[in-house]
Parts: structure tokens; C-alpha cells; sequence
């Protein structure tokens, strides 16, 4: 199974902050790679798929990028309602599998 | 608009079974691929199952292979999990999602506990 390693698990920022959260795949998934933000007892909402392409109605502000193994999400001018947990999934081959999880806390 | 609402969690005990439903609306069910992700309390995302749009295929994590079922029935716009043989490390909150170009749409989620 592709193991998926996100960093770093905990991320502190400010508002108006520009962050990246990296995840690495154990292998090559070309770009078949999603993002999910997920706030405190809600579930997650899909962000970035495909690796880069924005879901409707994301902001653009969120920005991702990648291919094979490494990706990144990067959020710019970070805004009080993006603190929240971010994850990565693999849809490569039928595992589905998720990272850990990165925490984006206020500073 | 989408929405998928999940239900059937609570507590059962070792060795129990539960089954999860997950009822769709405001999309064209039979046309999506349905996911459920389980989040243990306090942890990350676990996958857990994917059947297919037709039901043709279905694919399982291996944390729950052979124990769980995926299955879907259109007539009703609901996918269910027929969870068996639970253990106390399968006690999360259960989500049903919907595939597009990824997870796009999910239930609220359900508690299931698994305690003696």
C-alpha cells in the first residue's frame, strides 16, 4: 500500500501568513493526489484535486503542486477561518490512503 | 443541493455488527462511486471502503478487510456498511462521501462505539 507522510503536523501562523504544508507519497502517483481542509467537529471539504486543480468554490489563495511523489499546499494571506487541519489523499491506486494530518494553529 | 446523510452508529460490543446507511439527495446517485472514511477520536482520515457507480467493484482498507461490506442500493439513493466481527479500535465517527474528481461531497457523520 502508498503510504502518504504529511509536514509538518503542526504548522503555526498569523493571519495574513503565507504557509506550505508538504505530503510525500512512498510512490510514484503521478498527480493523483487531493487536499481536504477539515475544521473542528465538521467533516472535511475538499480543496485541490488532481494535484493543482481548485474545487469550486475554493479560494484562490489556496494553490497546490506536485507530481510523483512530493506535493504541496500553499495558502497565502492566511485568514482566520483557515485555521484548521489539512490532509492529503492518494487515489493512485484503490488504498484511498490519507495523510496524518497538519494542524495549522494561530501563532 | 448535494447531501448525504449518514446514520446507524452506537454503541456495540466486541464482536458485534452494526450497518451504517448513507442516503443521498440533489445528485444523480447512481452515477457516483461512494467512499466511507472513518476518524477515530482525536486522530486523522482512515479510508475504509469504496463501491464503485455500478457497483461492480468494490475495494476495502486493510484494517477492515474481510470484516466490513460495501454495498449500495439505487433504487433507495443509500450506500451502506455492513460492519461485523467490530473490534474496539474500529470506535470513530463514520463518514460517507461522495467521488468526483475527489471526495467532494460528505455526511455529517456517525458515532460508532465499540465497547464491553
Amino acid at each position: 500500500d502508498i503510504q502518504m507522510t504529511q509536514s509538518p503536523s503542526t504548522l503555526s501562523a498569523s493571519v495574513g501568513d503565507r504557509v506550505t504544508i508538504t505530503c510525500r507519497a512512498s510512490q510514484d502517483i503521478n498527480r493523483y493526489l487531493a487536499w481536504y481542509q477539515q475544521r473542528p467537529g465538521k467533516a472535511p471539504a475538499l480543496l485541490i484535486y488532481k494535484a493543482s486543480v481548485l474545487e469550486s468554490g475554493v479560494s484562490s489563495r489556496f494553490a497546490g503542486t506536485g507530481s510523483g511523489t512530493d506535493f504541496t499546499l500553499t495558502i497565502t494571506s492566511l485568514q482566520p477561518d483557515d485555521f484548521a487541519t489539512y490532509y492529503c489523499q492518494q487515489y493512485n491506486t484503490f488504498s484511498y490512503s490519507f495523510g496524518q494530518g497538519t494542524k495549522l494553529e494561530i501563532k | 443541493q448535494v447531501q448525504l446523510v449518514d446514520s446507524g452508529g452506537g454503541v456495540v460490543q466486541p464482536g458485534g455488527s452494526l450497518r451504517l446507511s448513507c442516503t443521498a439527495s440533489g445528485f444523480t446517485f447512481r452515477r457516483h462511486g461512494i467512499h466511507w472514511v472513518r476518524q477515530a477520536p482525536g486522530k486523522g482520515l482512515e479510508w475504509v471502503a469504496l463501491v464503485s457507480y455500478d457497483e461492480n467493484d468494490k475495494y476495502y482498507g486493510d484494517s477492515v478487510k474481510g470484516r466490513f461490506t460495501i454495498s449500495r442500493d439505487d433504487s433507495k439513493d443509500t450506500a451502506y456498511l455492513q460492519m461485523n466481527r467490530l473490534r474496539v479500535e474500529d470506535t470513530a465517527v463514520y463518514y460517507c462521501a461522495r467521488w468526483e474528481y475527489g471526495l467532494d461531497s460528505w455526511g455529517q457523520g456517525t458515532l460508532v462505539i465499540v465497547s464491553s
